[in-house]
């Protein structure tokens, strides 16, 4: 299963809200997680299963979606959430990720 | 909680076999019902899944890259081990474990910090 996020690279202010896109290549159901990446790190897991937020992010991360097309919703975005966002899918082995989004502060 | 750290060679000769080992602290890798992955990162290929094992043993592997995998757990250690045979410069990635979740909710989570290996002469 191919992912694909859009957009390649989003460039944003404080405070703006950031939509990135995930779509899948066939129909994964709920199975789409999110990842954020900084720089020097490991990815660190925000939603799992397309909507459920993860234990300790921030409330103004958000995902929804099913099927193939899936979102990831920062709102008022902090210029600590520079990072590049990954999606995996766990639905079909193997497992695949998106190419990434990154997200730069201005 | 859980913790997770990789350790092995970072530059491996083209031809040879990768190895790494990745410990586990905080709990064990014979509980729980987990599945404990490996993952790489190279600049030209994104984020990749390499495949994870069981807790009791039964693996599963990237058919893109079966033939060269091993994986395999040593509970007395509480460690995970991948070995990747006949490596090429396109096998240079930074390399990470990873709990890979349960049969009820395969989120990874978490990951170790990753270690970089370089294929080269």
């Amino acid at each position: 299963i191919v992912l694909t996020q859009s957009p390649n690279f989003k460039s944003v202010t404080p405070k703006e809200k950031v939509t990135i896109t995930c779509r899948a290549s066939q129909g994964i159901g709920s199975s789409l997680h999110w990842y954020q990446q900084k720089p020097g790190q490991s990815p660190k897991l925000l939603i799992k299963y397309a909507s459920q937020s993860f234990s300790g992010v921030p409330s103004r991360f958000s995902g929804s979606g099913s099927g193939t097309d899936f979102t990831l919703t920062i709102n008022s975005l902090e210029a600590e959430d520079a990072a590049t966002y990954y999606c995996l899918q766990s639905s079909t082995s193997p497992f695949t990720f998106g190419p990434g989004t990154k997200v730069d502060i201005k | 909680q859980v913790h997770l750290q990789e350790s092995g060679p970072g530059l491996v000769r083209p031809s040879q076999t990768l190895s790494l080992t990745c410990t586990v602290s905080g709990g064990s890798i014979s509980d729980g019902g987990y599945y404990w992955s490996w993952i790489r990162q190279s600049p030209g290929k994104g984020l990749e899944w390499i495949g994870h094992i069981y807790y009791t043993g039964r693996t599963f592997y990237n058919p893109s890259l079966s033939s060269r995998l091993t994986m395999s757990l040593d509970t007395s250690k509480n460690q995970f081990s991948l070995k990747v045979t006949s490596v090429t410069a396109t096998d240079t990635a930074v390399y990470y474990c990873a709990r890979g979740g349960t049969d009820y909710d395969f989120s990874i989570d978490p990951w170790g910090q990753g270690t970089l290996v370089t294929v080269a002469s």
